[in-house]
């Protein structure tokens, strides 16, 4: 089964710094790509997802994430932060018709205002 | 926000007695799952059900149990529960198989 790592367990930023997470998985065959939010004391709802396509994709609030498949990555970007930013966001990957969705330890993000 | 309903939003219970989260849903998605979350491990899958009476073993199966009578319907079961069991539970659904999952507003669940 595949697997997910997320390289950083807590950042913390100050408005307007730019943002970049980090997302590896171990798969080597078609994956499908997705980054979810979870505000504090809220469900996980979906940033973006990638399936095919365009590698670079582009969610909501501002956010975007760049598939590299050679690296196995699937980073998530914010240019600048606001201090609703704040949250934990997981990176998940399934494959295609399988009903085994993996997700990352997840990433805790401070936006300082 | 799909529409995704757990109950009971918040338990406490003793070690050793059964539990029952229940999960609703009015999306008429053909996919439900049950994940637990806890801290360091993300979401794990426990069971999932791809339609009435069909449900198969996730990732963190042990001590726990589904059953799916109606579409809308998947309960999870805690036969005896154990303090490993404390967590926070989310049901998800899904339309098709590895694509976009939504998610109910969790279960937050404590064995003492």
């Amino acid at each position: 089964a595949q697997s997910v790592s997320q390289h950083n367990h807590h950042v913390i930023l100050s408005e307007a710094a730019s943002l970049e997470l980090g997302c590896n998985y171990s798969y080597g065959g078609t994956v499908n790509l997705f980054w979810y939010v979870q505000y504090p004391g809220q469900h996980l709802q979906l940033l973006l997802k990638y399936f095919s396509g365009d590698p670079l994709v582009k969610g909501i609030k501002g956010f975007e994430a760049e598939f590299i498949k050679s690296k196995f990555s699937f980073n998530l970007r914010k240019p600048s932060v606001q201090w609703s930013d704040t949250a934990e966001y997981f990176c998940a990957v399934s494959t295609p018709n399988n009903n085994d969705m993996r997700f990352g330890a997840g990433t805790r993000l401070t936006v300082k205002p | 926000d799909a529409g995704i309903t757990q109950s009971p939003r918040h338990k406490v219970t003793e070690t050793g007695t059964p539990v029952t989260l229940r999960c609703h849903q009015t999306e008429n998605h053909r996919y439900m799952y049950w994940y637990r979350q806890d801290p360091g491990h993300g979401l794990r899958l426990i069971h999932y059900s791809y339609g009435v009476k069909d449900t198969d073993k996730g990732e963190v199966s042990d001590g726990y149990s589904v059953s799916r009578s109606k579409t809308e319907d998947f309960l999870l079961t805690l036969e005896s529960a154990t303090s490993s069991q404390t967590s926070v539970y989310f049901c998800a659904i899904s339309e098709v198989a590895g694509n976009t999952i939504y998610f109910g507003e969790g279960s937050w669940l404590t064995v003492v």
